[in-house]
């Protein structure tokens, strides 16, 4: 079975701090992704890499950035955290190719105060 | 981009009952997934499904490429079938960026 882990399933952090975010991957997949999930607004793509360090943006990387410096591991970067990144982080990962399916990690709940 | 919408929003069924959800994208895919995301936020591969029909238990789905949508049934639902079911869908190749729906929050009272 695939195994994505995260580091944390509950995170509390003071705004203005640095908070990683770790994605850990065991089935030697190309792709991987961090999303965010709020409250009426469904889960949204922040970055994506489809191979060790290269990464994209998706579609909210604002106060965000990443990190892949080996296959199995991808970092999500708050630089400085603000409460309005109070949210569920979702980490995901997938084989390369058009026809894949994608498989989720446990997910984070990061409170900002 | 690409949209895609879920019906319905929300679901309360009682135990035993069977329901449909639906996922309609508005261009062609070449991947579709449902996922169930469980009450400790937890989503789960229930089907890849980019056409066709499977079936997995008392859960079975449909894609209809041409016509662009998918249909989710679940039989005989049980309380933990209980959650919010997401269609997600893909266009493209190798970077597998997804396009979520917003999700269909089901409900299933004993």
């Amino acid at each position: 079975d695939v195994k994505v882990t995260q580091s944390s399933r509950y995170l509390v952090k003071r705004t203005g701090e640095k908070v990683f975010l770790e994605c850990v991957q065991d089935m030697d997949h190309e792709n991987m992704f961090w999303y965010r999930q709020d409250p009426g607004l469904g889960l949204r793509l922040i970055y994506f890499s489809y191979d060790v360090k290269m990464k994209e943006k998706g579609d909210i990387p604002e106060g965000y950035s990443v990190s892949r410096e080996k296959k199995e591991r991808f970092s999500l970067i708050l630089e400085s955290a603000s409460t309005n990144q109070t949210s569920m982080y979702l980490c995901a990962s997938k084989l390369a190719g058009g026809r894949e399916t994608q498989y989720f990690g446990p997910g984070t709940r990061l409170l900002v105060l | 981009g690409i949209q895609v919408e879920q019906s319905p929003p929300d679901l309360i069924l009682q135990e035993g009952a069977n329901s449909t959800l639906r996922c309609n994208f508005s261009d062609s895919v070449n991947n579709l997934q449902w996922f169930h995301q469980n009450p400790w936020g937890q989503l789960i591969n229930l089907f890849y499904i980019p056409s066709g029909t499977k079936q997995n238990g008392r859960l079975s789905a449909t894609t209809v490429a041409t016509e662009r949508y998918s249909l989710l049934y679940i039989s005989s639902s049980q309380t933990t079938d209980s959650g919010v079911y997401f269609c997600a869908v893909e266009r493209g190749t190798n970077a597998g960026k997804s396009t979520f729906g917003d999700g269909t929050t089901l409900t299933v009272k004993p």
